[in-house]
């Protein structure tokens, strides 16, 4: 079993409608989880970070944690065209040296429909 | 606030060579991780360095290694290149590593003929 899995898409959404990410995780002692946006060229750029139970808003983005089910997903309201990218989940786990990093899921793409 | 710096943006090699690439952290971040993206493979971490030593290594093979000095800039070095180490490379820094969010920077794109 993959640590972080992600639908890999694409995944095809109207414009002004809502887009919805989904993320799994494997480690149940993690703690952090963010979200990034990745544009065909271009290097992963944060957008979310969420570290407890519920829903984190930020404008039109909104986090969903769910530990017990060890899930996280992110909502995009109102999508417009410029959102279309690649949606990559990050998730701390601890390495087998002991310490935590970041791993991330294979990606969403997401394309936004004028 | 300058963000994450890679050098250089882009390298042609050929099979057999050696890489170094370099990478400057946010100012004040302390933590530099190093992945290696393919379309096939996703992101792929190979290293992370913090305080100029190695806290985290992915699984990749030996001829991949990295150094950090102590105004913790990174670099790494891919030895006896291959042509499956085609790839983008980038480095995320991050104030001290472990849960927090890591910031990226525009990445190396290295081409092996």
């Amino acid at each position: 079993q993959k640590e972080v899995e992600q639908n890999s898409g694409p995944l095809s959404v109207p414009e002004g409608a809502i887009a919805s990410l989904n993320c799994t995780y494997s480690d149940r002692g993690s703690q952090s989880f963010f979200w990034y946006r990745q544009y065909s060229g271009k290097s992963p750029e944060l957008i979310m970070s969420i570290y407890s139970n519920g829903d984190k808003e930020d404008g039109r983005f909104t986090a969903q944690l769910n530990k017990a089910s060890q899930y996280v997903s992110l909502l995009i309201r109102d999508s417009q065209p410029s959102d279309s990218a690649t949606y990559l989940c990050a998730v701390n786990v601890v390495s087998n040296f002991g310490n935590e990093k970041l791993t991330f899921g294979t990606g969403t793409r997401l394309t936004i429909i004028p | 606030k300058a963000g994450v710096t890679q050098t250089p943006r882009y390298l042609i090699k050929t099979r057999g060579q050696q890489v170094t690439l370099s990478c400057s952290p946010i100012s004040g971040h302390r933590s530099v991780s190093w992945y290696q993206q393919t379309p096939g493979q996703g992101l792929q971490f190979l290293f992370e360095y913090f305080s100029e030593t190695q806290r985290n290594k992915g699984n990749f093979p030996g001829r991949f290694s990295g150094r950090q000095f102590s105004n913790s800039r990174s670099e790494m070095n891919v030895s006896t290149l291959e042509l499956g180490d085609s790839a983008l490379y980038l480095c995320a820094s991050s104030l001290l590593g472990g849960n927090q969010p890591q910031h990226f920077g525009d990445g190396t794109r290295l081409s092996i003929l």
